[in-house]
């Protein structure tokens, strides 16, 4: 049984500052790793996605991936009131044989 | 289209009833997936097809449920004898295949009474 966990939160940021949202998956053999954004009554967006350890920038996000102890990151920096969502994180097999295994999520408030 | 294209928007039926939900993907992309997403919950794979086969279908909770994607392009996914506890926004994502970039349609709203 594959299992992405993920705390629930709600985490509370204040604006202008990094919000740090972390997963752990439990398939030694992920090979890709997602992050996406869930607004209230929308369909998941995604900002990141990583393969290879270390770590990934694209713009304010930037995203962390630690293979060997199952560990996947998000960290945003300048937190902004828009960010204000739930992040969920999704994991991959090897080969897209499969779809992916999602977290529960994380809800982030950003205190303005 | 520009984006994953799923129809309809909501969908009220009465316990017993069959329904169809239909996925329209970004063009070009060979891969289409199905999940199901309940209120508080991380969206539950339930199926995806690789051009026209499904490559997994694991995630199907039961044989009430099946999907069909006959040219490689639009999937309906089809719910036999609809229970309340099938209430929930299933989520249609399509991606170029292999491990790549998935992204959602907007869902469909599904409330069994």
């Amino acid at each position: 049984q594959k299992e992405v966990e993920q705390n629930s939160g709600p985490l509370s940021v204040p604006e202008g500052a990094i919000a740090s949202l972390n997963c752990t998956y439990s398939d030694r053999g992920s090979q890709s790793f997602f992050w996406y954004r869930q607004y209230s009554g929308k369909s998941p967006e995604l900002i990141m996605s990583i393969y290879s350890n270390g770590d990934k920038e694209d713009g304010r996000f930037t995203a962390q991936l630690n293979k060997a102890s199952q560990y996947v990151s998000l960290l945003i920096r300048d937190s902004q009131p828009s960010d204000s969502a739930t992040y969920l994180c999704a994991v991959g097999a090897g080969g897209g044989a499969d779809g992916l295994t999602f977290g529960k999520g994380t809800h982030l408030i950003i205190q303005p | 289209g520009a984006g994953v294209s799923q129809t309809p928007s909501n969908k009220v039926t009465e316990k017993g009833k069959y329904v169809e939900l239909r996925c329209d993907p970004i063009s070009g992309h060979t891969a289409l997936y199905w999940y199901r997403q309940s209120l508080g919950q991380g969206p539950e794979f339930l199926i995806y097809f690789q051009g026209t086969g499904a490559a997994d279908d694991s995630g199907l909770p039961n044989d009430r449920f099946f999907a069909v994607r006959p040219e490689g392009s639009v999937s309906t996914l089809k719910i036999q004898r609809t229970e309340r506890g099938d209430s929930a926004v299933y989520l249609c994502a399509s991606s170029l295949g292999g491990v790549t970039e998935a992204f959602f349609g907007q869902g469909t709203r599904l409330t069994v009474v």
